[in-house]
């Protein structure tokens, strides 16, 4: 059981490149979602889809696009990077608890993100 | 709307010290709350979660954590630290039916031989 997969672990982009970071979940989870991970600033969520062709916005979606075309896959856009996108990128999947309804998450391993 | 506050970004302990690392949240529903942990150059895992079950909630590797709602906190606490602890930990918050999860800025445990 894979969990949580996300390609690639590292990645160097030039201003005004494009890219997809890709995330792939094996656990059936109908709920995936996006966060970057910023020295003191904890993580902060950027797109977050409760399903099949449902997505939303977070607090941080300026700069990037997602697609939930699967259950499986989430992938995060970069059209045109900028220097403020170097950050590391998580990818979570969960489905709501069936006893308490809670919301775990499972987390990918990161993708670390350098824009020059 | 939902937000955690992490108060102290850095605690530094003595191997078999006391660890204390304080989170605070704002929520107008009931809240589920979380603790995940981050070991160096890996993803975040649970460390322990509130779901109203038991005020008093057991985690993994010795962690507990207290939720109390007079006071909107859910301290973490662990009696004895190891070196092993040392790592970054987040606090988070989530709600009733609901899946957007928001996480403190996080908090990172030094523990000194």
């Amino acid at each position: 059981n894979a969990g949580v997969t996300q390609t690639p672990k590292f990645q160097v982009l030039k201003t005004g490149q494009s890219m997809t970071l890709q995330c792939a979940q094996d656990m059936n989870h109908e709920y995936m979602s996006w966060y970057r991970q910023d020295p003191g600033m904890g993580l902060r969520l950027i797109h977050y889809s409760v399903g099949a062709g449902i997505t939303d916005q977070g607090e941080v979606p300026n700069g990037y696009n997602v697609s939930r075309s699967t259950t499986e896959d989430f992938p995060l856009r970069l059209l045109s990077a900028a220097p403020s996108q170097t950050s590391v990128y998580f990818c979570a999947s969960s489905s709501l608890e069936w006893d308490s309804g809670a919301n775990v998450l499972t987390f990918g391993a990161g993708s670390r993100l350098t824009v020059l | 709307a939902q937000s955690v506050t992490q108060l102290g970004s850095h605690v530094s302990v003595s191997e078999g010290a006391l660890v204390l690392l304080r989170c605070n949240y704002s929520s107008s529903v009931p809240p589920y709350l979380f603790w995940y942990v981050q070991y160096p150059n890996q993803g975040l895992q649970l460390l322990l979660k509130y779901t109203s079950a038991a005020t008093l909630v057991k985690g993994i590797n010795g962690f507990e954590a207290e939720f109390k709602k007079s006071e909107t906190s859910f301290h973490l606490t662990k009696p004895s630290a190891h070196m092993s602890d040392a790592a970054e930990y987040f606090c988070a918050v989530s709600y009733t039916g609901g899946f957007k999860t928001i996480f403190g800025a996080g908090t990172r445990l030094f523990v000194k031989a």
